[in-house]
């Protein structure tokens, strides 16, 4: 079965650096998503990206986030100065198109910022 | 400001029982539905969608949804012990992003 995979599953950082989450999303799909949760917490929507611009985004998703397609594979969540606060997991979702637009999620990155 | 709220549980429920899990929402701008079991540190698993009222069926799961009343609700028939997770309701928006409740915690019991 298709998967979203992303990369790494663990990332720790000192807070104020600049950290790179990556995320292969399903072949196929063409609206992609990124979501967190802080531990105990809900899952908050980010941003969604569709066409290769960024179609919603959040309050949360700041100046300091951006996303980028860079090739036709890859996607990625980019935090510019990291805050205790965003410490989280961070989860990427792909869907397709039609009515089904469930979409799947990737199994997470795990943020640490100290 | 979107809501969708479910009672946090935890629900406890013996195996072969039917386990009842019940969502509200605010905005009524949503057109779909979606329930996701997660597991415990892992990501969310999307079990069921559901856009129209009425009842969906799949299996062990029956999703269901009243517009009128903002409520929607997942059943699932003859629980077991692996369906213990938290279960999420969502639902969606204009550019099909997810508001999600907090989950309702299930535990089926052996």
């Amino acid at each position: 079965e298709p998967e979203v995979t992303q990369t790494p599953s663990h990332q720790v950082t000192q807070m104020g650096q600049e950290v790179i989450l990556r995320c292969v999303p399903i072949s196929n799909h063409l609206y992609f998503y990124w979501y967190r949760q802080i531990l105990g917490q809900k899952v908050e929507f980010l941003v969604s990206f569709y066409n290769n611009e960024i179609s919603e985004k959040s309050e949360i998703f700041d100046d300091q986030f951006s996303v980028e397609r860079p090739d036709g594979s890859n996607f990625t969540l980019k935090i510019r100065s990291t805050k205790l606060e965003d410490s989280a997991m961070y989860f990427c979702a792909s869907g397709g198109q039609g009515a089904d637009y469930g979409y799947t999620f990737g199994s997470g990155t795990r943020l640490t910022v100290v | 400001q979107k809501e969708v709220e479910q009672n946090s549980g935890p629900l406890s429920v013996p195996e072969g029982a039917i386990a009842s899990l019940n969502c509200t929402y605010s905005d009524r701008g949503s057109q779909s539905f979606f329930w996701y079991r997660q597991y415990s540190g892992k990501s969310p698993e999307l079990i069921m969608f559901i856009y129209s009222n009425g009842d969906k069926e799949d299996g062990r799961f029956t999703a269901q949804l009243n517009k009128a009343s903002q409520y929607v609700s997942l059943l699932i028939r003859d629980s077991q012990p692996s369906d213990s997770a938290t279960y999420l309701c969502a639902g969606s928006g204009s550019a099909r992003q997810l508001t999600f409740g907090s989950g309702t915690q299930l535990t089926v019991l052996p």
